[in-house]
């Protein structure tokens, strides 16, 4: 009964390649989220999508596509990784709008080499 | 702007002290919200708290409790009597109208509480 979900929890994959990670959450909230963490554990918003709308979109390379099937999921793709894009990604739910808390993935540790 | 700056970039303690963690912020909004979270070093986001801007009371749960001061735009979170499974990194975190959906995290305070 987790709440929110992402896989794969760890990701090692080499310079160039494509991979994808994927979240769901099964709370019935609208809006969800995309969050990186570096390495300094400084967390920073990369997407927002409220019910399959993207509403917030960082400056992110555009090499990240975020795809959203339906409102309990949220997936992450990134084209072409770079040793840069090594981190810990981070999805997050929550109600609409900037009032409410939001409930957090475990993480996939992305590691570039 | 919308900014949060925990000046404290690690903390460390002895069991059973008490232990404040500061958090200031910027915004122009009159009406926000402000959040603690806590990354203990399994990794994961936990959610502890959310106050609203328009509500000062201060909150206490448990050996936790919180400190909103809109006169110094402050939320300073304060862990009585400290335990080590409180070791963790701890962000502090605003939200507001002219951010839209954006939540802006402070960079994190680390605290060690050694036994």
């Amino acid at each position: 009964d987790t709440a929110v979900s992402q896989t794969p929890k760890y990701l090692v994959t080499q310079m160039g390649n494509d991979k994808s990670i994927k979240c769901e959450q099964n709370l019935g909230h609208d809006t969800m989220y995309w969050y990186k963490q570096d390495s300094k554990k400084f967390l920073k918003i990369m997407f927002s999508y409220n019910n399959k709308e993207l509403i917030i979109n960082e400056t992110v390379p555009n090499r990240f596509s975020p795809k959203s099937p339906d409102k309990a999921h949220l997936n992450l793709h990134i084209n072409s990784l770079e040793l840069g894009d090594s981190a810990v990604y981070f999805c997050a739910s929550s109600h609409p709008g900037n009032a409410y808390e939001q409930y957090f993935g475990p993480g996939t540790r992305l590691t570039v080499t | 702007a919308q900014k949060v700056t925990q000046a404290q970039t690690e903390i460390s303690v002895v069991e059973k002290e008490d232990v404040t963690l500061d958090c200031v912020y910027e915004t122009r909004d009159t009406t926000y919200y402000l959040f603690w979270y806590k990354q203990p070093p399994s990794g994961e986001l936990v959610f502890l708290i959310r106050r609203n801007s328009f509500d000062e009371q201060n909150e206490i749960s448990g050996r936790y409790s919180w400190n909103f001061q809109k006169s110094t735009s402050s939320f300073n979170f304060t862990i009585t009597a400290s335990q080590v499974v409180d070791s963790a990194v701890y962000f502090c975190a605003l939200s507001s109208h002219t951010g839209g959906f954006k939540t802006i995290f402070g960079a994190g305070t680390r605290l060690f509480v050694k036994a």
